[in-house]
């Protein structure tokens, strides 16, 4: 296992359009993390899945923003309608809910908005 | 609710010295995690150390340790031996049992040679 993937790495999207980012986490790590990260800035939590359950969604998540883990495997994150503001880098993250309890991060995906 | 603060937002330190990296946190809950992460300039977020809230020791590892005030609250970073690698934004985070983990804003480190 190589870690969390992420991809695209890089995606430029005019304003207005959809975009959406997936997450590869450890496999066997059954706990998956968004979070939004903006220059300087720590990260800010989006949501986050215990298998395929959407356990918590942050309440500054608007409703242009969705997540899916179906099958409790890799994640999906859709952006519709994009707009300037929400120019950013999207961070996964993945962890276990047993044992060790450190999340371990992929590399992100920058979304600019045009 | 969680929230973590990082109250310096940027520290240099000269090679081989050592800094310490300031962070506190607030929780009602009793078991919980704390962490210090590194992120490199364009470079992905990686764990550092971390401290379970039940254990009284300070973690340690290699080169970086931890010191934490459960009562106050407090979770400071030591690093010894400053290297140019270790020149980064570093992260304070909280995870309370079965949660999110919660960050602060950051600290940017500058190691001087």
């Amino acid at each position: 296992d190589t870690g969390v993937s992420q991809n695209p790495r890089h995606k430029i999207t005019k304003r207005g359009q959809n975009v959406t980012f997936r997450c590869d986490p450890i496999s066997e790590h059954n706990r998956l993390y968004w979070y939004r990260q903006t220059l300087g800035q720590g990260p800010e939590f989006l949501t986050y899945f215990q298998n395929e359950a959407q356990l918590e969604k942050s309440r500054l998540l608007s409703d242009r923003f969705s997540a899916e883990r179906p099958k409790g495997s890799f994640s999906t994150l859709e952006i519709q309608r994009t707009e300037q503001g929400d120019s950013a880098m999207y961070l996964c993250a993945s962890s276990s809910q047993t044992g060790n309890t450190e999340a371990f991060f992929g590399q992100g995906t920058r979304l600019t908005v045009v | 609710a969680q929230t973590v603060t990082q109250s310096q937002p940027e520290m240099s330190v000269q090679e081989a010295e050592t800094v310490t990296l300031s962070c506190t946190y607030d929780t009602s809950e009793s078991n919980y995690y704390l962490f210090w992460y590194k992120q490199p300039p364009s470079r992905q977020m990686i764990l550092v150390i971390r401290q379970e809230a039940y254990k009284q020791q300070n973690a340690t590892e290699n080169r970086f340790s931890v010191n934490f005030q459960k009562a106050a609250k407090s979770f400071s970073l030591k690093i010894s031996d400053s290297q140019l690698g270790d020149t980064a934004m570093y992260f304070c985070a909280c995870l309370e049992g079965g949660q999110n983990f919660v960050f602060g804003p950051g600290t940017r480190l500058s190691v001087l040679p």
